[in-house]
């Protein structure tokens, strides 16, 4: 059974930059997209960005100049860094795997999720 | 503002039929691109419930049903149980954003 684990800061600083790491256990990173998104408190879910085991990414046109996911296959982990913080940025932030499209190749549902990680931008 | 339109909020008694819409366009449900559909309890990460469009994964019991139409898709529940009261999110592909995941507002669920 595939699963994910989000770690880092429960609380930064605005203007100050976010960094997550998930970890993947139960299966290898290798040949899958991952994920991060985010749920504002009381708020729906907004994704954030995508990264290819290869390293190649797409991000959120709203959030794409602050944002870096990157991945370490030996590891079996991928990463998020978020910049330039504010208020706004406080959000449970969930990794997940991502499924392809059987006939078209593109990113298409989150079949398995971390349980997610609080950040509080304070300042 | 959410690129996929759901209603905030819906509601039924135990043992009824609900549905949530999900309104999309041109350029994600109306250009092809599957949407699938996940449960988030109170407290907890969201779950997969539907996936390409009708597809339930392993452990989803079969009340629980995914369809599309045009620029839009539809979840319906039967036999509403109080375990179901929970938000619904509904999520796409659009390829107008530089290819991006969308997901809908979300929609809760009341069993009342």
């Amino acid at each position: 059974q595939v699963q994910l684990q989000e770690s880092g800061p429960g609380l930064v600083k605005s203007s100050e930059t976010l960094s997550l790491t998930c970890t993947v256990s139960g299966g290898s990173i290798s040949s899958f997209y991952w994920s991060w998104i985010r749920q504002p408190p009381g708020k729906g879910l907004e994704w954030i960005g995508y990264i290819y085991y290869s390293g190649s990414t797409n991000y959120n046109p709203s959030l794409k100049s602050r944002v870096t996911i990157s991945v370490d296959t030996s590891k079996n982990q991928f990463s998020l860094k978020l910049s330039s913080l504010t208020a706004a940025d406080t959000a449970v932030y969930y990794c997940a795997r991502v499924r392809r499209d059987d006939y078209n190749g593109a990113p298409a549902h989150f079949d398995y999720w971390g349980q997610g990680t609080l950040v509080t931008v304070s300042s | 503002q959410s690129v996929l339109t759901q209603p905030p909020s819906v509601s039924g008694a135990p043992g009824q039929r609900v549905t949530i819409s999900c309104t999309g366009s041109s350029s994600n449900i109306g250009a092809g691109y599957d949407v699938h559909w996940y449960q988030q309890l109170p407290g907890a990460a969201p779950k997969l419930l539907i996936y390409g469009n009708t597809n339930r994964p392993s452990g989803v019991p079969d009340r629980f049903s995914g369809s599309k139409s045009g620029t839009s898709a539809s979840l319906a529940i039967t036999g509403l149980q109080a375990v179901d009261e929970a938000d619904y999110y509904c999520q796409s592909y659009d390829s107008s954003l530089s290819g991006s995941g969308v997901f809908g507002g979300g929609t809760r669920l009341t069993v009342l």
